[in-house]
């Protein structure tokens, strides 16, 4: 069975520019989660998708955005790309929304760098 | 707030010795505590998890024990092994999950 799936591996973008991240879910996963990784802040939520729907939503400013689409592939974008958002992007999928009833499986992050 | 705090941030070992890592949380609709593994250059690897109506529980030689009351859960691997070394990090779920800051673990052979 394969895992989580995400593309890019990495990306290079610059100052003022969008990106756009691909998740494929481990199959049968309904549930996405993203996750932002930086040295100084850690693993930090960004949002959660389940059966194309956004159910959770961390405190990130609304340049980042995602989209769940009919097969669970999910998409994250980020407008107007800033130095700090430089990070590992992680997507992770589970069974089913939410921590109740499922673990949650990582893929392997998207690097991006924006100079 | 809802953070989890974890400690030590790094801990080294030498092969063969246990190591022991402790979170703290503060939210007490907390019931899911997983904790991760993560290698240079990889995504997070779920090793073990907790839900919050058991105590203690064990996959070979690693353990997870939980006190509800004293909001804590804590990690602990026995007869490390150099590729036990990289970083790992305790997380607390309800609906999502709020990760600790993490510890660098080396298991010096």
């Amino acid at each position: 069975k394969a895992g989580v799936t995400q593309t890019p591996r990495y990306l290079i973008k610059t100052r003022g520019q969008q990106v756009t991240l691909s998740c494929s879910p481990i199959s049968g996963h309904r549930s996405v989660s993203w996750y932002q990784q930086t040295p100084g802040q850690g693993l930090q939520f960004l949002f959660e998708y389940f059966s194309e729907t956004q159910r959770n939503k961390g405190n990130f400013p609304g340049r980042f955005s995602g989209r769940q689409f009919s097969n669970s592939r999910s998409e994250m974008n980020v407008s107007t790309l800033e130095l700090g958002d430089s990070a590992l992007y992680l997507c992770a999928s589970s069974l089913l929304s939410g921590t109740r009833n499922t673990e949650a499986f990582f893929g392997q992050g998207t690097r991006l760098t924006v100079v | 707030g809802e953070n989890v705090e974890q400690h030590p941030s790094t801990l080294s070992v030498q092969e063969g010795d246990s190591a022991v890592i402790k979170c703290t949380y503060s939210d007490s609709a907390s019931n899911y505590f997983p904790w991760y593994k993560q290698e240079l250059g990889k995504g997070p690897q779920l090793i073990i998890d907790i839900r919050s109506n058991v105590g203690e529980k064990k996959d070979q030689r690693i353990a997870v024990t939980l006190n509800k009351t004293a909001k804590h859960f804590s990690l602990h691997i026995t007869e490390t092994q150099p590729e036990d070394s990289a970083v790992y990090f305790c997380a607390r779920g309800y609906s999502t999950l709020t990760f600790g800051k993490g510890t660098m673990l080396l298991v010096s052979p």
